[in-house]
């Protein structure tokens, strides 16, 4: 019964390092999404995906890139890390149609030094 | 995507009932009201949604007025607990991604 599950917790980087933040789900979910959250702030969804193989942007997705190879999973790639992406990095989860809500992971803590 | 408007904060006295108010004028007719709270840096919750009749489950109850234009969503008996950040969300429609686009939500505060 893990949901949806994000590694790592927590990761420090480096301006203009790369790193993939991992998102899994085992719900057999067709829809997931990333969010990310600056502090004190809502969440602003990055990228989102309708099933293996379709991606799509969401409201700020510079500086980033996703895939979507399986149901399953759903990584999220940075690839010139900048300070400016500082902030915590959640994934989610979501069955096809309004009776589901979604599932959302514990989240990724991202700082860029 | 429709947009809401909520309060910035609200308080409430432990036990009584919390009344979150959400305006969403421009909702569509095939649009949803998903509610969700964020505790701290959790991963936000679902709490309730509903097109347009009320809703009840075991944390909450939703109601949508009658034009759709907005909605309430009770706390019936609030604890220290249920202080959080709490959303208010218009969903797309799934032939759009079902996307859920958050605002800046209401902090509630529950006082002793």
């Amino acid at each position: 019964n893990a949901g949806v599950t994000q590694t790592p917790k927590f990761r420090i980087l480096k301006i203009g390092q790369s790193m993939t933040l991992q998102c899994t789900q085992d719900m057999n979910h067709n829809y997931m999404y990333w969010y990310r959250q600056d502090p004190g702030m809502g969440l602003k969804l990055i990228y989102y995906s309708v099933g293996a193989g379709i991606t799509d942007k969401g409201e700020v997705p510079n500086g980033y890139n996703v895939s979507r190879s399986t149901t399953e999973d759903f990584p999220l790639r940075l690839e010139l890390a900048a300070p400016s992406q500082t902030s915590v990095y959640f994934c989610a989860s979501s069955g096809q149609g309004q009776i589901y809500g979604y599932t959302f992971g514990s989240g990724t803590r991202l700082t860029v030094v | 995507d429709a947009k809401t408007t909520q309060p910035t904060s609200m308080d409430c006295a432990e036990g009584r009932a919390a009344n979150l108010p959400c305006n969403h004028s421009t909702i569509s007719g095939n649009e949803y009201v998903y509610w969700y709270r964020q505790i701290h840096s959790q991963g936000p919750q679902y709490i309730i949604h509903g097109l347009k009749n009320n809703e009840t489950n075991e944390m909450a109850s939703l109601i949508i007025t009658e034009d759709r234009k907005s909605s309430t969503l009770i706390l019936p008996h609030a604890t220290l607990r249920d202080t959080a950040v709490y959303y208010c969300i218009v969903r797309a429609p799934y032939n759009q991604g079902g996307k859920l686009i958050f605002g800046q939500g209401t902090e509630l505060s529950v006082k002793p």
